[in-house]
């Protein structure tokens, strides 16, 4: 099966830069979709393919992909964007694969 | 508005069934895939189910295959999820989540919209 592996957790003060990473084999020719989810909310679509960003998400949000890394990055963080972020691709023995998951937590 | 909103999670023992439903609307429902994702407490994101645009093609991960059966009725422009056989390790918050267009298999298939979650509790 396929595994995506991210940081359990990513500290950053407000204003500054948070990179959340999330390995896979050969990752980079695949897809790579980012999720936020909030405290007691569903999860919300932040990125996707790679590095496209959905209407009403911040261009502070944005992505890239390559070899076995691909990384969310999130520039001037504010208090707001403290959340669980998750990466997803697509496999074709596992399908949709999700990774573990990484707890931003603003300083 | 697009909007998604599940029912029909509860507790319930093990070995018993349960269906779910997921109620859409603010988009053209029969044009788009439709999936599942669950979410032990304090847990990560796993997907369950996925069903294409005109039920033709279905598909579940490992740990629910055989137990589960994912599927829609686009004349009520609605998802469901039975769920027999259940074991403690389903106990999770269900999420019905908006695929891409047509098939649910898709190399670049992500999750657009998503709802707020039907909790399912399995415990004697």
């Amino acid at each position: 099966s396929y595994v995506l592996t991210q940081p359990p957790s990513v500290s950053v003060a407000p204003g500054q830069t948070a990179r959340i990473t999330c390995g896979g084999n050969n990752i980079g020719s695949k897809s790579v979709h980012w999720y936020q989810q909030k405290p007691g909310q569903a999860p919300v679509l932040v990125v996707y393919d790679d590095s496209d960003r959905p209407s009403g998400i911040p261009e502070r949000f944005s992505g890239s992909n390559s070899g076995n890394t691909a990384t969310l990055t999130i520039s001037r963080v504010e208090a707001g964007d403290e959340a669980d972020y998750y990466c997803q691709v697509w496999d074709s023995s596992s399908f949709y694969v999700f990774g573990t998951g990484t707890k931003v937590t603003v300083l | 508005e697009v909007q998604l909103v599940e029912s029909g999670g509860g507790l319930v023992q093990p070995g018993r069934s349960l269906r779910l439903s997921c109620a859409a609307s603010g988009f053209t429902f029969d044009d788009y895939a439709m999936h599942w994702v669950r979410q032990a407490p304090g847990k990560g994101l796993e997907w369950v189910s996925g069903i294409s645009w005109n039920s033709g093609s279905i598909g579940y991960a490992d740990s629910v295959k055989g137990r589960f059966t994912i599927s829609r009725d686009n004349a009520k422009n609605s998802l469901y999820l039975q769920m027999n056989s259940l074991r403690a390790e389903d106990t999770a918050l269900y999420y019905c989540a908006k695929g891409g267009y047509g098939e649910w298999e898709q190399t670049r298939g992500a999750f657009d919209i998503w709802g707020q979650g039907t909790m399912v509790t399995v415990s004697s």
